[in-house]
């Protein structure tokens, strides 16, 4: 089944504790991205990837790194989270030339205490 | 600043009758412009789009329409149906010049729809 997963779904964790949100595609997409949504803000990204070892910064990237070392897997990672962290993520990935017609995963629940 | 406002939060209608969804944009460089559903406890899923060259796109029981000058685009659906209830996200982007895949969310619309 072709998908993007997620892991973990949910996480509380403390302030200044790292922690990685792992995201895996089997469809063999170049493209992906982490977004987060906020109550009355939508969903905006933070970073993305166009390919293997290509990563760009998204509308709020402070806080968070990325890295594409292989072309199914796009961690984000919290090297220090802190409270305004707390949100809901996805990570989405998409066929080349078609990077607007995004497939997301489940969502990770993260709250930081 | 939202370059993409959904201004009603929510909206319910009557099951079989026609539910529209609206959607401000701000900024007149966007030439692409998606709907997104949500259902609880799962990503958003990819809808219906529309390029600005376009000013409709019909998929089944879902059209979008696209009025460049007012800046707005509309999700209608017809006939509404339970299963239709959800989060409804629009999303814009530039995709001519630089397509970085860049989607800019609304802050969506939930939709209810009462059998």
């Amino acid at each position: 089944e072709a998908q993007v997963t997620q892991n973990p779904r949910y996480l509380i964790t403390v302030t200044g504790k790292k922690l990685t949100v792992t995201c895996s595609q089997n469809m063999n997409h170049e493209y992906m991205s982490w977004y987060r949504q906020d109550p009355g803000l939508g969903l905006r990204q933070i970073y993305y990837s166009m390919n293997v070892e290509v990563t760009d910064k998204g509308d709020v990237p402070e806080g968070y790194k990325v890295s594409r070392k292989e072309k199914r897997n796009f961690p984000l990672i919290l090297e220090s989270p802190s409270p305004n962290q707390t949100s809901l993520y996805f990570c989405a990935s998409s066929r080349p030339g078609s990077y607007n017609e995004q497939f997301f995963g489940p969502g990770t629940r993260l709250t930081v205490l | 600043d939202q370059q993409v406002k959904q201004n009603s939060p929510s909206l319910s209608v009557q099951e079989g009758r026609i539910s529209i969804l609206n959607c401000d944009y701000t900024n007149s460089m966007f030439d692409y412009f998606l709907w997104y559903k949500k259902y609880p406890a799962e990503g958003p899923t990819f809808l219906i789009s529309i390029s600005s060259i376009k000013d409709k796109n019909e998929d089944g029981r879902f059209t979008v329409f696209l009025n460049k000058s007012a800046k707005h685009l509309s999700l209608h659906i017809v006939p509404s149906q339970p299963g239709d209830s959800a989060v409804y996200f629009c999303a814009a982007t530039n995709f001519g010049s630089s397509n970085t895949g860049k989607l800019i969310f609304g802050q969506g619309t939930t939709l209810q729809v009462k059998p």
